[in-house]
Protein backbone atom coordinates (compact mmCIF):
# COMPACT_ATOMS: atom_id res chain seq x y z
CA UNK A 1 0.00 0.00 0.00
CA UNK A 2 1.05 3.19 -0.44
CA UNK A 3 1.24 4.41 3.45
CA UNK A 4 1.85 2.73 6.60
CA UNK A 5 -1.03 0.34 7.93
CA UNK A 6 -2.03 -0.79 11.72
CA UNK A 7 -4.25 -3.28 13.14
CA UNK A 8 -6.56 -3.57 14.75
CA UNK A 9 -7.72 0.17 15.00
CA UNK A 10 -9.83 0.03 17.82
CA UNK A 11 -9.14 -2.67 20.69
CA UNK A 12 -10.70 -3.50 23.77
CA UNK A 13 -9.12 -5.61 26.33
CA UNK A 14 -9.74 -6.88 29.97
CA UNK A 15 -7.28 -6.20 32.58
CA UNK A 16 -5.22 -9.25 32.18
CA UNK A 17 -5.64 -10.20 28.74
CA UNK A 18 -3.00 -10.42 26.28
CA UNK A 19 -3.05 -8.11 23.08
CA UNK A 20 -1.33 -8.07 19.62
CA UNK A 21 -0.97 -4.97 17.02
CA UNK A 22 0.07 -5.29 14.03
CA UNK A 23 1.90 -2.52 11.86
CA UNK A 24 2.80 -2.81 8.01
CA UNK A 25 5.44 -0.16 7.20
CA UNK A 26 5.86 1.37 3.62
CA UNK A 27 7.11 -1.25 1.53
CA UNK A 28 11.30 -1.25 1.23
CA UNK A 29 11.26 0.79 4.51
CA UNK A 30 14.50 -0.09 6.41
CA UNK A 31 13.46 1.64 9.48
CA UNK A 32 10.71 1.05 11.81
CA UNK A 33 9.18 2.40 15.17
CA UNK A 34 6.72 2.43 18.00
CA UNK A 35 5.31 4.62 19.99
CA UNK A 36 2.77 5.43 22.76
CA UNK A 37 0.18 8.25 22.86
CA UNK A 38 -1.72 8.88 26.04
CA UNK A 39 -4.78 11.29 25.42
CA UNK A 40 -3.62 14.98 25.29
CA UNK A 41 0.06 14.18 25.14
CA UNK A 42 2.85 13.88 22.41
CA UNK A 43 3.72 10.29 21.26
CA UNK A 44 6.66 8.64 23.10
CA UNK A 45 9.08 6.59 21.99
CA UNK A 46 9.17 2.36 22.63
CA UNK A 47 11.33 0.83 20.31
CA UNK A 48 13.24 0.52 17.52
CA UNK A 49 13.54 -1.91 14.64
CA UNK A 50 16.40 -2.06 11.44
CA UNK A 51 14.89 -4.63 9.53
CA UNK A 52 14.56 -7.14 11.64
CA UNK A 53 17.71 -6.17 14.33
CA UNK A 54 15.75 -4.59 17.40
CA UNK A 55 18.23 -1.76 17.97
CA UNK A 56 16.51 0.36 20.92
CA UNK A 57 13.45 -1.32 23.32
CA UNK A 58 14.99 1.31 25.70
CA UNK A 59 11.50 2.82 25.62
CA UNK A 60 9.46 0.34 26.63
CA UNK A 61 7.54 0.65 29.85
CA UNK A 62 7.63 -3.02 31.13
CA UNK A 63 8.51 -6.45 30.44
CA UNK A 64 4.76 -7.25 29.57
CA UNK A 65 5.97 -5.36 26.32
CA UNK A 66 7.37 -7.12 23.30
CA UNK A 67 7.82 -6.52 19.92
CA UNK A 68 9.30 -8.10 17.40
CA UNK A 69 9.73 -7.73 13.36
CA UNK A 70 10.85 -11.44 11.78
CA UNK A 71 11.48 -10.79 8.25
CA UNK A 72 11.68 -7.42 8.37
CA UNK A 73 8.88 -5.72 7.10
CA UNK A 74 5.53 -6.59 9.21
CA UNK A 75 6.00 -5.96 13.23
CA UNK A 76 4.08 -6.79 15.95
CA UNK A 77 3.44 -5.00 19.66
CA UNK A 78 2.50 -7.56 21.68
CA UNK A 79 1.56 -6.11 25.73
CA UNK A 80 0.69 -9.05 28.01
CA UNK A 81 -1.13 -8.90 30.81
CA UNK A 82 -2.36 -5.54 29.82
CA UNK A 83 -3.30 -2.83 32.69
CA UNK A 84 -5.57 0.42 32.77
CA UNK A 85 -2.04 2.18 32.32
CA UNK A 86 -1.69 0.28 28.97
CA UNK A 87 -4.76 2.47 27.51
CA UNK A 88 -3.39 4.71 24.81
CA UNK A 89 -2.93 5.05 21.29
CA UNK A 90 -0.22 2.90 19.82
CA UNK A 91 1.59 4.60 16.99
CA UNK A 92 3.84 2.73 14.01
CA UNK A 93 6.28 4.61 11.76
CA UNK A 94 8.75 3.61 9.10
CA UNK A 95 11.67 5.86 7.26
CA UNK A 96 13.53 4.55 4.07
CA UNK A 97 16.79 4.06 5.65
CA UNK A 98 18.33 4.68 9.36
CA UNK A 99 19.59 8.19 9.02
CA UNK A 100 18.35 10.56 11.52
CA UNK A 101 17.28 13.43 9.05
CA UNK A 102 14.91 10.93 7.24
CA UNK A 103 11.08 11.67 7.66
CA UNK A 104 8.93 9.18 9.71
CA UNK A 105 5.64 7.97 8.53
CA UNK A 106 3.22 7.27 10.60
CA UNK A 107 0.07 5.03 10.64
CA UNK A 108 -3.08 6.10 11.65
CA UNK A 109 -2.52 3.99 15.14
CA UNK A 110 -4.76 1.52 17.21
CA UNK A 111 -6.56 2.56 20.29
CA UNK A 112 -6.30 0.70 23.05
CA UNK A 113 -8.77 0.63 25.81
CA UNK A 114 -7.98 -1.77 29.00
CA UNK A 115 -11.36 -1.87 30.46
CA UNK B 1 17.73 13.38 28.25
CA UNK B 2 16.15 15.35 24.73
CA UNK B 3 13.46 16.79 25.42
CA UNK B 4 11.39 19.10 23.51
CA UNK B 5 9.19 21.80 24.90
CA UNK B 6 6.10 23.42 22.93
CA UNK B 7 4.05 26.06 23.60
CA UNK B 8 0.51 24.64 25.48
CA UNK B 9 -2.79 25.37 24.20
CA UNK B 10 -4.99 25.56 22.94
CA UNK B 11 -4.42 28.64 20.52
CA UNK B 12 -7.48 30.48 18.95
CA UNK B 13 -7.01 32.53 15.83
CA UNK B 14 -9.27 34.19 13.68
CA UNK B 15 -9.30 33.27 9.76
CA UNK B 16 -6.15 35.56 8.20
CA UNK B 17 -4.59 36.05 11.68
CA UNK B 18 -0.55 35.55 11.98
CA UNK B 19 0.40 32.26 13.53
CA UNK B 20 3.42 31.71 15.87
CA UNK B 21 3.76 28.00 17.82
CA UNK B 22 7.06 27.70 20.05
CA UNK B 23 9.10 25.16 20.48
CA UNK B 24 12.63 24.89 21.82
CA UNK B 25 14.96 21.41 21.77
CA UNK B 26 17.73 20.22 23.67
CA UNK B 27 20.77 20.78 22.22
CA UNK B 28 22.23 17.36 22.79
CA UNK B 29 23.91 16.43 19.47
CA UNK B 30 23.22 17.37 16.01
CA UNK B 31 19.62 16.84 15.95
CA UNK B 32 17.11 17.11 12.79
CA UNK B 33 13.75 19.24 13.85
CA UNK B 34 10.47 18.42 12.96
CA UNK B 35 6.47 19.85 12.26
CA UNK B 36 4.08 17.36 12.55
CA UNK B 37 0.71 17.93 12.54
CA UNK B 38 -2.41 15.55 13.10
CA UNK B 39 -6.06 16.73 11.98
CA UNK B 40 -9.24 15.85 13.42
CA UNK B 41 -9.64 11.82 13.18
CA UNK B 42 -6.72 11.46 10.90
CA UNK B 43 -3.17 10.46 11.64
CA UNK B 44 0.50 12.12 12.19
CA UNK B 45 1.86 13.81 8.73
CA UNK B 46 4.86 15.55 8.35
CA UNK B 47 4.60 19.03 7.58
CA UNK B 48 8.13 20.52 7.74
CA UNK B 49 11.48 19.73 8.57
CA UNK B 50 15.03 21.00 8.98
CA UNK B 51 18.32 18.84 9.06
CA UNK B 52 21.38 21.45 10.47
CA UNK B 53 21.65 25.29 12.01
CA UNK B 54 19.57 28.23 9.79
CA UNK B 55 17.95 25.65 7.98
CA UNK B 56 14.24 27.06 6.71
CA UNK B 57 11.52 24.18 6.21
CA UNK B 58 8.50 25.18 4.45
CA UNK B 59 5.32 23.57 3.28
CA UNK B 60 1.96 25.02 3.01
CA UNK B 61 2.68 28.31 4.09
CA UNK B 62 4.29 27.25 7.07
CA UNK B 63 7.76 27.95 7.75
CA UNK B 64 9.96 27.70 10.76
CA UNK B 65 13.77 28.00 10.90
CA UNK B 66 16.62 26.06 12.85
CA UNK B 67 18.20 28.43 15.25
CA UNK B 68 20.87 26.85 16.79
CA UNK B 69 21.99 29.82 19.00
CA UNK B 70 18.11 30.10 20.81
CA UNK B 71 17.54 26.19 20.49
CA UNK B 72 14.29 26.92 19.03
CA UNK B 73 12.15 26.12 16.61
CA UNK B 74 9.59 28.12 16.07
CA UNK B 75 6.61 27.67 13.49
CA UNK B 76 5.04 30.43 11.60
CA UNK B 77 2.28 31.14 8.90
CA UNK B 78 1.25 34.94 8.17
CA UNK B 79 -2.90 33.71 7.22
CA UNK B 80 -4.25 30.68 8.84
CA UNK B 81 -7.30 29.14 7.29
CA UNK B 82 -10.07 27.29 9.40
CA UNK B 83 -8.54 24.41 7.27
CA UNK B 84 -5.45 24.57 9.64
CA UNK B 85 -7.03 23.35 12.68
CA UNK B 86 -5.48 20.79 13.98
CA UNK B 87 -2.79 19.84 16.44
CA UNK B 88 0.59 20.98 15.69
CA UNK B 89 3.99 18.87 17.50
CA UNK B 90 7.12 19.51 17.22
CA UNK B 91 9.67 17.19 17.24
CA UNK B 92 13.55 16.85 17.55
CA UNK B 93 15.06 13.43 16.20
CA UNK B 94 17.73 10.99 16.02
CA UNK B 95 18.78 7.91 14.28
CA UNK B 96 16.84 5.78 16.15
CA UNK B 97 13.93 7.88 17.56
CA UNK B 98 12.00 11.09 17.70
CA UNK B 99 11.31 12.92 21.01
CA UNK B 100 7.66 15.09 20.40
CA UNK B 101 6.32 18.22 22.18
CA UNK B 102 2.86 17.85 24.38
CA UNK B 103 1.27 19.24 21.28
CA UNK B 104 -0.58 22.63 20.64
CA UNK B 105 -4.15 22.68 19.43
CA UNK B 106 -5.02 25.09 17.26
CA UNK B 107 -8.60 26.53 15.91
CA UNK B 108 -8.84 28.88 13.50
CA UNK B 109 -12.51 30.55 13.58
CA UNK B 110 -14.31 31.89 10.36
Amino acid sequence: GAGVSQSPRYKVAKRGQDVALRCDPISGHVSLFWYQQALGQGPEFLTYFQNEAQLDKSGLPSDRFFAERPEGSVSTLKIQRTQKEDSAVYLCASSRDSRGTDTQYFGPGTRLTVL
Amino acid sequence: GDSVTQMEGPVTLSEEAFLTINCTYTATGYPSLFWYVQYPGEGLQLLLKATKADDKGSNKGFEATYRKETTSFHLEKGSVQVSDSAVYFCARGSARQLTFGSGTQLTVLP
